[in-house]
């Protein structure tokens, strides 16, 4: 499968609570995504980081990549029930076309 | 428009039949993608365009999906003799350029085959 992989597939958590989600890719990529998916439908771009970043912050949330892992980790900080969604991680490589490589999931519950 | 439109939202056919989801991208935005979810996965590449050619259409699962664009704006993807297996969230997206990086979706169409 092209896609990456994402851990865990599910996290419920309490409101107030940080909540990290992992992802693991399989080629080198330029780039790397954060989008969210809320009720099964359209995604919303969350937040990039390039592949010579290590750590890139908006707002409550932090993303880390680390290329020689070939691995990324969201963290939503201080987390709030209006956070439940799924979240997916999208990875562009460098064959040479603009294709986007999109993770698995997290499904994200923030228990009020 | 103000954001990416993709008509209908919901589509139920019977095996065997064919089908066109369309796609009205971002106005300006001259990269356009169609991605596929099943439900409680992650999306499938399909095709994207920069302008109306397809520099990447490896993701088409058969020769019964297809799709084009024309005039540099509308997409429309067909499946011909839909299986049930072709059940999924079709997705549509599109970015200023393909260097762009940010994706903007539609809603999607949610297709069930019978």
């Amino acid at each position: 499968s092209q896609q990456g992989e994402e851990d865990p597939q599910a996290l419920s958590i309490q409101e107030g609570e940080n909540a990290t989600m992992n992802c693991s890719y399989k080629t080198s990529i330029n780039n790397l995504q954060w989008y969210r998916q809320n009720s099964g439908r359209g995604l919303v771009h969350l937040i990039l980081i390039r592949s010579n970043e290590r750590e890139k912050h908006s707002g409550r949330l932090r993303v880390t990549l680390d290329t020689s892992k070939k691995s990324s980790s969201l963290l939503i900080t201080a987390s709030r029930a209006a956070d439940t969604a799924s979240y997916f991680c999208a990875t562009l490589n460098t064959s040479g076309t603009y294709k986007y490589i999109f993770g698995t999931g997290t499904r994200l519950k923030v228990l009020a | 428009g103000a954001g990416v439109s993709q008509s209908p939202s919901n589509k139920v056919t019977e095996k065997g039949k064919d089908v066109e989801l369309r796609c009205d991208p971002i106005s300006g935005h001259t990269a356009l993608y169609w991605y596929r979810q099943s439900l409680g996965q992650g999306l499938e590449f399909l095709i994207y365009f920069q302008g109306n050619s397809a520099p990447d259409k490896s993701g088409l699962p058969s020769d019964r999906f297809s799709a084009e664009r024309t005039g540099g704006s509308v997409s429309t993807l067909t499946i011909q003799r839909t299986q049930q297996e072709d059940s999924a969230v079709y997705l549509c997206a599109s970015s200023l350029n393909e260097e762009s990086e940010k994706l903007f979706f539609g809603s999607g169409t949610q297709l069930s085959v019978l």
